[in-house]
């Protein structure tokens, strides 16, 4: 069964750092690939998405992510983080041809202003 | 347009009854998704419904049910609830075909005593 991996639990960082986001799927075949966030009180908001194409796939606020095939990857980047990014960010896949999201098990990221 | 609703947005049931959740997708989304969201397992597939049928199902026991209705609005039931049924459980609509991004609503939280 496929599964998804996001390694970093929970993370702290200034405002104007950098973020990376790590998420690494198990699949083998063709998938599609999601970042979604949920703020605070907020519900789940797709931040980008991943179908084909171009690896480098940019979504709202800033964000960015890279598709690596051969890592199977799809790490969530942010060049300078503002404390509204404060957040619970989710990595979900899936695979084609299906209509059912796995989802990582989700990084907390606390921006301090 | 508006996003997706589900009602009511907060319930408490005792151990042993059953509890219906409803859900409307965004207007011309045909398919509609049920997550359960727990801080333990995270966010995990329910089921999915497409024109009144259920394409997907995931691992979860027979207590757990679904339909929807030709106006694409969908509830889900659980019936014997347990305590650990308590979660946030998570509606999200796509415009039909497979593999799409989903957007979800805002959640309806179930408390088990």
């Amino acid at each position: 069964a496929q599964s998804v991996s996001q390694h970093n639990h929970h993370v702290i960082l200034s405002e104007a750092a950098s973020l990376e986001l790590g998420c690494n799927y198990s699949y083998g075949g063709t998938v599609n690939l999601f970042w979604y966030v949920q703020y605070p009180g907020q519900h789940l908001q797709l931040l980008l998405k991943y179908f084909s194409g171009d690896p480098l796939v940019k979504g709202i606020k800033g964000f960015e992510a890279e598709f690596i095939k051969s890592k199977f990857s799809f790490n969530l980047r942010k060049p300078s983080v503002q404390w509204s990014d404060t957040a619970e960010y989710f990595c979900a896949v899936i695979v084609t041809g299906f209509q059912k999201l796995v989802f990582g098990t989700g990084t907390r990221l606390l921006v301090s202003p | 347009k508006a996003g997706v609703t589900q009602t009511p947005r907060y319930l408490i049931k005792t151990r042993g009854q059953q509890v219906t959740l409803s859900c409307s997708p965004i207007s011309g989304h045909r398919s509609v998704s049920w997550y359960q969201q727990t801080p333990g397992q995270g966010l995990q597939f329910l089921f999915e419904y497409f024109s009144e049928t259920q394409r997907n199902k995931g691992n979860f026991p027979g207590r757990f049910s679904g339909r929807q209705f030709s106006n694409s609005r969908s509830e889900m039931n659980v019936s014997t609830l347990e305590l650990g049924d308590s979660a946030l459980y998570l509606c999200a609509s796509s415009p039909g075909q497979v593999s799409y991004e989903q957007y979800f609503g805002p959640g309806t939280r179930l408390t088990v005593t």
